[in-house]
């Protein structure tokens, strides 16, 4: 089946512009999970939805960011007056979420959207 | 602060012979674990999962639990220059998986 989908997979942006970022999961996934990757750098954890609600949102850098998911699918992030730090590849993952103990939450990835503030 | 060590390398390896790959993590409470490979300007792929103690073969890969030492490791047989990537360790706890730096491995021809 499809995996995940991301879009646009480029995004050039003159600073203070906003953007939004578009993730559309696995079709049964009701995990969705944004990070962040900077070049050469690691993983950074954004926000978790859990089917529509953000159970943590502790990730996300600043008040400039945020997200949302509308019928335990589709998922935005958005950065408000984008900054040159705010460049870099935003991943988005997917997985199922299982009430068995021990199941494993196998995390899936999108393409990447790879974000350049100018 | 709950961690997830990886060394950075470069690791470099002869084409054919293993590759032996090392994670350590900090939280006795993690459950389950994940190796990701992670080519060059592309996103993370899953590789192998594992749960409990021992190890686990699929194909190339064997990963290592040891979750009294609390370390996950990952072996490469036959390695090819096709596996030359960056490798990802996560370690789930709760429902978050917490990230390792990644190890650059490179095979040599």
């Amino acid at each position: 089946g499809a995996g995940v989908s991301q879009s646009p997979s480029n995004k050039v942006t003159e600073k203070g512009k906003d953007v939004e970022l578009r993730c559309d999961p696995i079709s049964g996934h009701t995990a969705l999970y944004w990070y962040r990757q900077s070049l050469g750098q690691g993983l950074e954890f954004l926000i978790y939805f859990q089917g529509n609600s953000a159970p943590d949102k502790s990730g996300l850098p600043s008040d400039r960011f945020s997200a949302e998911r509308t019928g335990g699918s589709v998922s935005t992030l958005t950065i408000q007056r984008t900054q040159q730090e705010d460049s870099a590849v935003y991943l988005c993952a997917s997985s199922l979420k299982s009430r068995v103990a021990g199941e494993s939450y196998e995390q899936y990835f999108g393409p990447g959207t790879r974000l350049t503030v100018t | 602060q709950k961690e997830v060590e990886q060394n950075s390398g470069p690791l470099s390896v002869p084409e054919g012979a293993i590759a032996s790959l090392n994670c350590t993590y900090s939280d006795r409470g993690s459950q389950s674990f994940f190796w990701y490979r992670q080519y060059s300007g592309k996103s993370p792929e899953l590789i192998m999962s594992i749960y409990s103690n021992g190890d686990k073969e699929d194909g190339r890969f064997t990963a290592q639990l040891n979750k009294a030492s609390q370390y996950v490791s990952l072996l490469i047989r036959d390695s090819q220059p096709s596996d030359s990537a960056t490798y990802l360790c996560a370690v789930k706890l709760n429902y978050q998986l917490i990230w390792g730096a990644g190890t650059k491995l490179i095979i040599k021809p």
